[in-house]
């Protein structure tokens, strides 16, 4: 998986609670990201962040927060907002090679919201 | 923004045969087309990709061409074998971002 962890692999939270995922990457990529994976719906962006101390929404943000305080850190805080969380979350990190922009993914967190 | 609608979601062949995948695209400026392979309960890997300045580009038994004018994009796997049964999902990016754009997967099983 190219250099980028996601921990825990399987995350079981009680409905109503905040939950951290966390994604680390060792690869020195500027840009990461955060999706979320349901059946059939294919890989929608949460968040995404270009450099350190800044990041922007994508499609589904609501319910969800971030920070990028670290160049190889991108934790997930699916809030209690989010009214349907379990998912199959997926964290990436990209880096500009010539004319390729190339992204890699790490293995996943399977959040089940109980 | 840009829309990518891939097709089809369930795809199923006979080992040896190939396999072909396609994808539209909506916007015109977009210029880069990864292709990832997802097995069960991992995540997505890269497995080819085309800039928009190349029609084809090949790698062993897997191809990816590109229809710059249409707006759509094909993978295809020759000679296909049980270990190519994963879902594949197409992207499409640009330069001027970094964001990636994917289709909605294509589930593919090699029958033995």
């Amino acid at each position: 998986d190219g250099g980028i962890t996601q921990s825990p692999k399987y995350l079981f939270r009680k409905e109503g609670q905040n939950v951290t995922l966390s994604c680390e990457q060792n690869l020195n990529h500027d840009a990461m990201y955060w999706y979320r994976q349901d059946p059939g719906q294919g890989l929608r962006l949460i968040y995404y962040s270009q450099i350190v101390n800044d990041f922007q929404k994508g499609d589904i943000a609501e319910g969800y927060s971030v920070s990028r305080e670290k160049k190889e850190s991108f934790p997930l805080t699916v809030t209690s907002a989010q009214k349907n969380p379990t998912a199959f979350y997926l964290c990436a990190s990209s880096i500009r090679r010539g004319n390729r922009n190339e992204q890699f993914f790490g293995p996943g967190t399977r959040l089940t919201v109980l | 923004g840009e829309n990518v609608e891939q097709h089809p979601s369930t795809l199923s062949v006979q080992e040896g045969d190939s396999a072909v995948i396609k994808c539209t695209y909506s916007d015109s400026a977009s210029n880069y087309f990864p292709w990832y392979k997802q097995e069960l309960g991992k995540g997505p890997q890269l497995i080819i990709d085309i800039r928009s300045n190349v029609g084809e580009k090949k790698d062993q038994r897997i191809a990816v061409t590109l229809n710059k004018t249409a707006k759509h994009f094909s993978l295809h796997i020759t000679e296909t074998q049980p270990e190519d049964s994963a879902v594949y999902f197409c992207a499409a990016s640009k330069d001027t971002g970094n964001q990636f754009y994917f289709g909605t997967g294509t589930s593919l099983t090699v029958i033995p």
